[in-house]
C-alpha cells in the first residue's frame, strides 16, 4: 500500500485560506468516507482535526474543514492563524482493512 | 479523560530488540483497538498495525510482519510493541494511538524515541 500523496508545503498570509490536497486510489480514499486529518506541531504528537472526511472533534476551530471527491480529499484552513503553522497528515482506512497515511504537508504562515 | 502514556526513550544496538509500552487510562481498556505508528526523523507517519486489547488479536502492516509483535496486559491496561532485529533505519519516534469506532485515531501517546546505533 503506497502512501497518499500530499504537497510538501503550502503557505499563506494570516487571514488567508490554504488548501491541502491528499490523493489516493480507489482502494483507499475512494473506497469509503474514512478519511481523517491530523495536525502535528514540532516536537508534539499528532492531533486529530478532521474525521470521516468533514467532521471536526470538539475543540477544533471551525476554520478547519474537509472534503472528498473521488480518490482525493482536501483540508482547507480558512482565516489562517499563526498557531496553524504545523505539519498536516491525511489518513485513510482502506478496502484491505489497513491504514495508510499521507506524505505530509508543512503549512507556513507568512 | 483518555490518556495514553508511553515508556521512555531507548537506545539499542543493531540486531537487538526493543519493547515499548503504552498504558491506557480514562476509558474501558478492552473496548477500543490500539495501534502503533512510527515517524522516522524528518519523515511522515507510518502505520505499523493494531492489537485488540480484548482478545489479543493483532494485524500487522506488511512491512512489519516479520519483525513486530504486539501484546497486551489487561490487568494493568497496557499494550506493548516489540521490534526485533533492529536496524539503523528503525530509529524513529513510536506512537500508540486509540482507534475510534469509525476508523480514525482520537487519542495519541506522547511518543517514544527509539535510537538504533552501534
Amino acid at each position: 500500500q503506497s502512501a497518499l500523496t500530499q504537497p510538501p508545503s503550502v503557505s499563506g498570509s494570516r487571514g488567508q485560506s490554504v488548501t491541502i490536497s491528499c490523493t489516493g486510489t480507489s482502494s483507499d480514499i475512494g473506497s469509503s468516507n474514512r478519511v481523517s486529518w491530523y495536525q502535528q506541531s514540532p516536537g508534539a504528537a499528532p492531533r486529530l482535526i478532521i474525521y470521516e472526511v468533514s467532521n471536526r472533534p470538539s475543540g477544533v476551530p471551525d476554520r478547519f474543514s474537509g472534503s472528498q471527491s473521488g480518490n482525493a480529499a482536501s483540508l482547507t484552513i480558512s482565516g489562517l492563524q499563526a498557531e496553524d503553522e504545523a505539519a498536516y497528515y491525511c489518513s485513510s482506512y482502506t478496502s484491505s482493512s489497513i491504514y495508510v497515511f499521507g506524505t505530509g504537508t508543512e503549512v507556513t504562515v507568512l | 479523560q483518555v490518556q495514553l502514556v508511553q515508556s521512555g526513550a531507548d537506545v539499542r544496538k543493531p540486531g537487538a530488540s526493543v519493547k515499548v509500552s503504552c498504558k491506557a487510562s480514562g476509558y474501558i481498556f478492552t473496548a477500543y483497538y490500539l495501534h502503533w505508528l512510527r515517524q522516522a526523523p524528518g519523515q511522515g507517519l507510518e502505520w505499523m498495525g493494531w492489537i485488540n486489547p480484548g482478545s489479543g488479536s493483532t494485524l500487522y502492516a506488511q512491512n512489519f510482519q516479520d519483525g513486530v509483535t504486539m501484546t497486551r496486559d489487561t490487568s494493568i491496561g497496557t499494550v506493548y510493541m516489540e521490534l526485533s532485529s533492529l536496524r539503523s533505519d528503525d530509529t524513529a519516534i513510536y506512537y500508540c494511538a486509540r482507534e475510534a469506532p469509525r476508523q480514525y485515531f482520537d487519542s495519541w501517546g506522547q511518543g517514544t524515541l527509539v535510537t538504533v546505533s552501534s
